[in-house]
């Protein structure tokens, strides 16, 4: 399986500030990643797909970037809304695998 | 407009076989590439991925469970099924179907999550 390892597992932040999450898999992924946001009993929400496109509706404060095995979310300033947890999940290869998430928490 | 919602038992006795029913609309399995998977997350935990079905019946599995695990679709009825036997206490988590789309991979649509507690 591919593992994928995500940095840091909590960040405290504040509104306005810029946030970069990491994501490293454990082998080439291409850029067959995709970044969910979720929110506590909440399903995940879809942000990022193929590592950078942004889906629709999302707000362009967020952007992804990378590609083979070293990947990052940016928020590029922090909203009352964005305090979540943030998962990673390749699907280059089958087990599709999710990351460990990061909360980001309010500072 | 994609919606899916899961259904099923909330408590199961360790042993026993879960099912679970992914029930969705505004797509179809008729489309070529269309795809239903099974995630879960356990209280507190990440996210896992079980399985995954195909438009043309191709299935896939966490390898790490794939022995417990079964999934099949109903195409007139637009349902996914998942059958996981030999519940464990360790089982216990939020149950999630997600749509995959014909021309892509990932999952942009996902039911609200079920949560499966097994305990005797």
């Amino acid at each position: 399986d591919i593992q994928m390892t995500q940095s840091p597992s909590t960040l405290s932040a504040s509104v306005g500030d810029r946030v970069t999450i990491t994501c490293r898999a454990s082998q080439s992924i291409n850029s067959w990643l995709a970044w969910y946001q979720q929110k506590p009993g909440k399903a995940p929400k879809l942000l990022i797909y193929d590592a950078s496109s942004l889906e629709s509706g999302v707000p362009s404060r967020f952007s992804g970037s990378g590609s083979g095995t070293e990947f990052t979310l940016t928020i590029s300033s922090l909203q009352p809304d964005d305090f979540a947890t943030y998962y990673c999940q390749q699907y280059n290869t089958y087990p599709w695998t999710f990351g460990q998430g990061t909360k980001v928490e309010i500072k | 407009q994609i919606t899916l919602k899961e259904s099923g038992p909330t408590l199961v006795k360790p042993t026993q076989t879960l099912t679970l029913t992914c029930t969705f609309s505004g797509f179809s399995f008729s489309t070529s590439g269309v795809g239903v998977g099974w995630i879960r997350q356990p209280p507190g935990k990440a996210l896992e991925w079980l399985a995954l079905i195909y438009w043309d019946d191709d299935k896939r599995y966490s390898p790490s469970l794939k022995s417990r695990l079964t999934i099949t679709k109903d195409t007139s009825k637009n349902q996914v099924v998942l059958t996981m036997t030999n519940m464990d206490p360790v089982d216990t988590a939020t149950y999630y179907c997600a749509h995959r789309g014909d021309t892509y991979t990932y999952f942009d649509y996902w039911g609200q999550g079920t949560l499966v507690t097994v305990s005797s």
